[in-house]
């Protein structure tokens, strides 16, 4: 049981370019979650998902795009990366809104010189 | 605004116990989650506690006091491997996770 798999583990980017975090979990979770982690920092919502064909903006949207097309996969997507994009990205499921806890993936640390 | 507070960073001795407290001020309150992140890793679920009072898990206690916005996770017997970071969030009335900055707690020999 592989639980929540996220891909790349590093990546660097240059100002300008595009690039897709992939995430996917086998536990047929309904609600899937982004999160990005900076230093002293809580960690943040970008998107989440109460199923397939459903996407919602979270807490910091802006600069990224979201889809999810099968109940695994929910991948994130940024557009023209920025500097203040440079953070730790956490892709989370959890089986019901209430009451359960989130399942994370190891987590993306993205840099953008 | 809605605000989680927690002590940034904490030193307790192995073999000892540590509390961690967490204040909150949220709209509404639909439950309150502990995870335990190691450097580098990912955030692992502790506990999680909805009414009043507390919660026993083996080495770990988390308590609750909504009147208050008050939380805390009480560790017993502490080991080298319990540093971590310890992240407090609370789901507010729309269901959504607010997260403190978490405490870093070092733990010495």
């Amino acid at each position: 049981n592989a639980g929540v798999t996220q891909t790349p583990k590093f990546r660097i980017l240059k100002i300008g370019q595009s690039m897709t975090l992939q995430c996917t979990q086998d536990m047929n979770h309904n609600y899937m979650y982004w999160y990005r982690q900076d230093p002293g920092m809580g960690l943040k919502l970008i998107y989440y998902s109460v199923g397939a064909g459903i996407t919602d903006k979270g807490e910091v949207p802006n600069g990224y795009n979201v889809s999810r097309s099968t109940t695994e996969d929910f991948p994130l997507r940024l557009e023209l990366a920025a500097p203040s994009q440079t953070s730790v990205y956490f892709c989370a499921s959890s089986y019901q809104k209430e009451g359960s806890p989130l399942h994370f993936g190891n987590g993306t640390r993205l840099t953008v010189t | 605004g809605q605000n989680i507070d927690q002590p940034t960073e904490m030193t307790a001795t192995e073999g000892a116990i540590v509390q961690i407290n967490c204040t909150y001020q949220t709209s509404g309150f639909n439950g309150l989650f502990w995870y335990q992140q190691h450097a580098g890793e990912a955030p692992t679920f502790l506990s999680y506690n909805v009414l009043d009072g507390l919660e026993e898990k083996g080495r770990f206690s988390s308590f609750l006091s909504r009147s208050k916005g008050y939380s805390y996770l009480l560790l017993k017997e502490l080991q080298m491997k319990d540093s971590a970071s310890y992240l407090c969030a609370v789901m507010d009335s729309n269901y959504q996770l607010i997260w403190g900055a978490g405490t870093k707690l070092i733990i010495k020999p």
